[in-house]
């Protein structure tokens, strides 16, 4: 079933490409930028995470972008293939929020073979 | 480790019924976060339980509670069903009071007639 906005903003890339998706966040004063991938009919997934203290982290085929100057986040995504096709989401943890996370929008990513 | 479970997965109620949605958190996992998605709103912080008390609150009227047992788990009530409740409410389970990291559920898909 769907589980995402009918309306997302959509990256088309060609299998083996890398893919970069952007996210805009709203509060300067978060600690905690995380992304997740939500494919169709599942719950958000967790890919990778950063500390408002850095400005780069890499995982595996993923590298994560904070630019606190501008409040931009960004996911890249290296060799993209069919598998990562999905809903990618940002999300903020404010600082003395607890857990409580704020998420952006979402962009659709699709990868043609 | 079993990942978070959440029941029923689907549901399907009519306007001013009642519902009440179940989370089971990760093992040792104390905090569970519930949010609402929908294709209009996106993804909602709804509350957060630790500790069997709630602890942050997002912005969404009296009809929506929540309670977590000494056990960790957490349910969710809708109470006076509207059209506009039905949506994906998903549940989040994180290990401690400060955020480090937080894992979802598969959803409940909530459907009001």
């Amino acid at each position: 079933g769907e589980s995402v906005g009918l309306h997302l903003p959509t990256l088309s890339v060609q299998e083996g490409d890398n893919s970069i998706i952007n996210c805009a966040y709203s509060n300067s004063a978060s600690d905690y930028f995380i992304w997740y991938k939500q494919e169709s009919g599942k719950g958000p997934q967790f890919i990778i995470d950063i500390r408002s203290n850095m400005d780069k982290r890499q995982g595996q085929r993923v590298t994560v972008l904070l630019n606190k100057t501008v409040k931009h986040l960004s996911l890249q995504i290296a060799a993209t293939q069919p598998g990562d096709s999905a809903v990618y989401f940002c999300a903020e943890n404010p600082n003395n929020a607890g857990n409580m996370l704020t998420f952006g929008g979402g962009t659709r990513l699709m990868v043609k073979p | 480790k079993a990942g978070v479970t959440q029941t029923p997965r689907y549901l399907i109620k009519t306007r001013g019924q009642q519902v009440t949605l179940s989370c089971s958190p990760i093992s040792g996992h104390r905090s569970v976060s519930w949010y609402q998605q929908t294709p209009g709103q996106g993804l909602q912080f709804l509350f957060e339980y630790f500790s069997e008390t709630q602890r942050n609150k997002g912005n969404f009227p009296g009809r929506f509670s929540g309670r977590q047992f000494s056990n960790s788990r957490s349910e969710m009530n809708v109470s006076t069903l509207e059209l506009g409740d039905s949506a994906l409410y998903l549940c989040a389970s994180s290990p401690g009071p400060t955020f480090n990291e937080q894992f979802f559920g598969p959803g409940t898909r909530l459907t009001v007639l």
